[in-house]
């Protein structure tokens, strides 16, 4: 069954704005990741925060885990053309190593 | 160097054809897996192998056969393809370690006529 949502579906910003993304699911997680895929790609790994963790930043990116919630969020700061790609949320499950997607978050960034 | 790569990218073929992809990881990973991902860009787990043996296989029809010949290798196999086979086919790789991330590779798309 689907674990991961993204919210929004869609996200359309001018360059050297935030994004925000966020991400619900429905089970107790070990972790949880965000993922990127540009057009006609596999996804690449970009951050992963753990279930006991409440926030980690990388770059330009920075992630929140609510487990109370149920729910992450992604934040792109000031975005560049580049990042326009899909993000998804990944998580894994306490039974490890079982990760379950959501459709993704289809982000463009307008130059 | 590409850590996980998997042929071909495109496959276009007709109903009812048997039709493989092929997958390879050099990354020293034990852990393999199948995606499908479908037109709405959702992404399902089909299958995962940790040292050749099998350990998830999710609801997925018994005409997509997975075989491992060895750790850096998971292939997949459809037999009498249908229509709602057309998809994206990720293969991914990643150590069975919590906390370990996947590694993906291009992916193979598959359209059936």
């Amino acid at each position: 069954s689907q674990q991961g949502e993204e919210d929004p579906q869609a996200l359309s910003i001018q360059e050297g704005e935030n994004a925000t993304m966020n991400c619900s699911y429905k089970t107790s997680i070990n972790n949880l990741q965000w993922y990127r895929q540009n057009s006609g790609r596999g996804l690449v790994h970009l951050i992963l925060i753990r279930s006991n963790e409440r926030e980690k930043h990388s770059g330009r990116l920075r992630v929140t885990l609510d487990t109370s919630k149920k729910s992450s969020s992604l934040l792109i700061t000031a975005s560049r053309a580049a990042d326009t790609a899909s993000y998804f949320c990944a998580t894994d499950l306490n039974t490890g190593n079982q990760f379950y997607f959501g459709t993704g978050t289809s982000l463009t960034v307008i130059p | 160097d590409t850590a996980v790569s998997q042929t071909p990218k495109y496959l276009v073929t007709q109903m009812g054809n048997d039709k493989s992809i092929k997958c390879e990881q050099n990354l020293g990973h034990d852990t393999m897996y199948w995606y499908k991902q479908d037109s709405k860009k959702f992404l399902k787990i089909m299958f995962s192998y940790n040292n050749k043996e099998l350990i998830i296989n999710e609801t997925v029809p018994n005409r997509f056969s997975p075989k491992s010949p060895d750790k850096a290798h998971l292939n997949l196999h459809i037999n009498s393809l249908e229509l709602g086979d057309s998809a994206v086919y990720f293969c991914a790789s990643s150590q069975l370690l919590r906390n370990s991330p996947l590694h993906f590779g291009n992916g193979t798309r598959l359209t059936v006529t």
